[in-house]
């Protein structure tokens, strides 16, 4: 199984809403990453996680909040959005953090209004 | 600042002929080297890695790395319609801290091929 998957797919939420995106993958991958990606830009490294630890933030607003709670499983939580941070969230993988071929799972489509 | 440059096109070939992708890198110490392909409203999709200088070739496409330039480069023999996307070049360079290493992502160049 070469697959990262993602639910929801499309997701539409209130500034006062709470939401979570998830990530799985079943390739034995031990880093686990959340990008953001805007229309006609490349993807924005969020989190990396390594070893089920997080190992980069990059500097992205508390509003949104990673979890790890296994090595298949990446988590993103989602509260008090802004209009700004409608974007595409895409869930990768890859074989460690040093060893970083990344696989990219379908995306979130997120809208907040 | 690390940097990865891509010309953003539009890079227009027609069907059948070969589709060169080019990419410059800032960081010396630069390791390892993708290209992914980019459709519109979808995922990256990985289609080549290399790690050492010279060619490496899969099916149509060969990136080749040419590390004393800090270059990087795509070729697509026999494009097809198909392959109109956007080629984004991504570049890992070692961590300044013991937290992993990241990908950075050039803007794309978009590729447009017409039958």
């Amino acid at each position: 199984d070469t697959e990262v998957t993602q639910t929801p797919k499309h997701l539409v939420m209130g500034m006062t809403n709470k939401k979570s995106l998830k990530c799985e993958q079943h390739m034995g991958h031990r880093a686990m990453y959340w990008y953001k990606q805007k229309a006609k830009k490349p993807p924005e490294l969020m989190f990396v996680y390594s070893y089920e630890k997080l190992s980069i933030n990059e500097s992205v607003p508390s509003r949104f909040s990673p979890e790890c709670p296994n090595s298949s499983l990446l988590n993103l939580h989602l509260h008090a959005l802004q209009p700004e941070d409608s974007a595409l969230y895409l869930c990768a993988s890859s074989p460690s953090s040093e060893y970083n071929e990344q696989f990219f799972g379908p995306g979130t489509r997120l809208t907040v209004l | 600042q690390k940097e990865v440059e891509q010309n953003s096109g539009p890079l227009s070939v027609p069907e059948g002929a070969i589709a060169s992708l080019n990419c410059t890198y800032s960081d010396r110490g630069s390791q390892s080297f993708f290209w992914y392909r980019q459709y519109s409203g979808k995922s990256p999709e990985l289609i080549m890695s290399i790690y050492s200088n010279g060619d490496k070739e899969d099916g149509r496409f060969t990136a080749q790395l040419n590390k004393a330039s800090q270059y990087v480069s795509l070729l697509i023999r026999d494009s097809q319609p198909s392959d109109s996307a956007t080629y984004l070049c991504a570049v890992t360079s070692p961590p300044l801290t013991n937290s992993g290493y990241a990908l950075n992502f050039g803007k794309g160049t978009s590729l447009l091929v017409t039958p």
